[in-house]
């Protein structure tokens, strides 16, 4: 069973469309976390999410952090193919001790030109 | 800065050997992670070390083991390699203020093709 869901697995769709990808969890998180990944790369931090109904903003990207910390997602507006690449969610169990990040399988977005 | 540098970047190995990956963390992290991403999959943790002790242990045999050096730089050691250890392996390093850790830097990798 996977700990954290995240839909669509894969996303293609064309330059300037807007998109939300999800991560939902039957788990309280402490802090949610989303990495993009590109290929031969390791993952890079995008936004850290701690406080339920959290809302930030980076650039075109919009993430928001459910009332009840289980479940999150991430909206691109007028996306662009700078943006293709794996997008993974990841989070800390509530009460959880210094063990590492739970990480979705991710969503691959492929935004064509 | 340099980030987090890992090595090798490719390496294969047969079914039975043994593999060694070093992992060098950011200049004045002292907490260095592991994780195992399979093809298509996202990253599963392995290990954590902060301060040269094991902090956190994921769901991983014991042929799995790694250490971490006074200097803070890690090696993750897998035994017995099965076709399934097949992956790349992700090294992480971040500063830790008691119980948070912090943001994670991740290396590029180790990607290990088990034959």
């Amino acid at each position: 069973t996977q700990l954290l869901e995240q839909s669509p697995q894969f996303l293609s769709i064309q330059e300037g469309e807007n998109l939300t990808v999800y991560c939902n969890s039957s788990s309280v998180f402490s802090s949610l976390q989303w990495y993009r990944q590109e290929p031969g790369e390791g993952p890079v931090l995008l936004v850290t999410v701690v406080t339920g109904g959290e809302v930030k903003k980076l650039k075109r990207l919009t993430f928001q952090f459910g009332d009840a910390r289980k479940d999150s997602s991430l909206h691109i507006t007028a996306a662009q193919p700078g943006d293709t690449g794996l997008y993974l969610c990841a989070g800390r169990v509530s009460g959880g001790g210094a063990d590492g990040l739970t990480f979705g399988k991710g969503t691959h977005l492929i935004i064509q030109p | 800065d340099a980030g987090v540098t890992q090595s090798p970047t490719h390496l294969i190995k047969t079914r039975g050997q043994h593999v060694t990956l070093r992992c060098s963390p950011i200049s004045g992290h002292k907490s260095v992670s592991w994780y195992q991403q399979v093809l298509g999959q996202g990253p599963q943790f392995i290990f954590q070390y902060y301060e040269k002790e094991e902090r956190g242990r994921g769901n991983f045999p014991d042929r799995f083991s790694a250490r971490q050096f006074p200097n803070y730089s890690s090696e993750l050691n897998v035994n017995a390699l099965l076709l399934g250890d097949s992956a790349l392996y992700l090294c992480a390093s971040s500063l830790v203020q008691g119980r948070w850790t912090g943001e994670l830097f991740f290396g590029e990798g180790s990607r290990l093709t088990v034959l």
